[in-house]
């Protein structure tokens, strides 16, 4: 079936610009996760959804970054009034609730470079 | 808070090795623990998950072993190939938490 995807791929911002990342997780996966990437690390927890609450925000850098997830499927990472330190890989990651693994899925991510 | 350490950073073997990467974490409170591939520019495909009631899982070419008293995973991947080359990351899930705490992965090199 179809994995998690992402769009876009890339994305290139000028500095001060706003930026909105898409996100659709596995159709019937309740948890939708998003982190970020810097070159040579690992992976760090941005936000965490259960179906359309926000139920966790605690790794969201700063005020400039907002995540939604209205109708509990597609979920959109707006960062606002973008700056080069907000250059790297945002990964999103879905999985099944309480009663499973908990195993995470996660998709292509999308490189945002900010000149 | 949770802390994953891998070792060594980068390693590069000759093709048909035997070779181990090491993952450790400082809260043994962990509910599971994944092993993830991530090639150049993709995303992360999960390889092993072990739960923590579980000492190994095993799939195809690799094993992944877990001791939560001691704080530490290891993947053990037999007769390594050029298509072996990739990051490998590995990543807890605590018992109070959702998310994923990872490590900053191994670089690994096969040499054909």
């Amino acid at each position: 079936g179809a994995g998690v995807s992402q769009s876009p791929r890339y994305k290139v911002a000028k500095r001060g610009q706003d930026v909105a990342l898409r996100c659709d997780p596995i159709s019937g996966h309740v948890s939708l996760f998003w982190y970020q990437q810097a070159l040579g690390q690992g992976p760090e927890f941005l936000t965490y959804f259960q179906n359309e609450a926000q139920l966790d925000k605690s790794g969201l850098p700063s005020d400039r970054f907002f995540a939604e997830r209205p109708e509990g499927s597609v979920s959109t990472l707006k960062i606002q009034r973008t700056q080069q330190e907000d250059s790297a890989v945002y990964l999103c990651a879905s999985s099944l609730v309480a009663g499973t693994t908990y195993e995470q899925y996660f998709g292509p991510g999308t490189r945002l470079t900010v000149t | 808070k949770q802390e994953v350490t891998q070792i060594p950073a980068a390693l590069s073997v000759p093709e048909g090795e035997n070779l181990v990467l090491n993952c450790s974490f400082t809260d043994s409170a962990i509910y599971n623990l994944q092993w993830f591939r991530q090639d150049p520019g993709k995303g992360l495909t999960s390889l092993l998950l072990i739960q923590s009631s579980q000492r190994e899982q095993t799939s195809g070419r690799l094993n992944a072993s877990l001791d939560k008293s001691s704080g530490r995973s290891t993947l053990y991947i037999a007769a390594s190939q050029p298509g072996d080359s990739a990051t490998y990351l590995c990543a807890v899930k605590l018992g109070s938490a959702r998310q994923l705490t990872f490590g900053s992965g191994t670089q690994l090199t096969v040499l054909p």
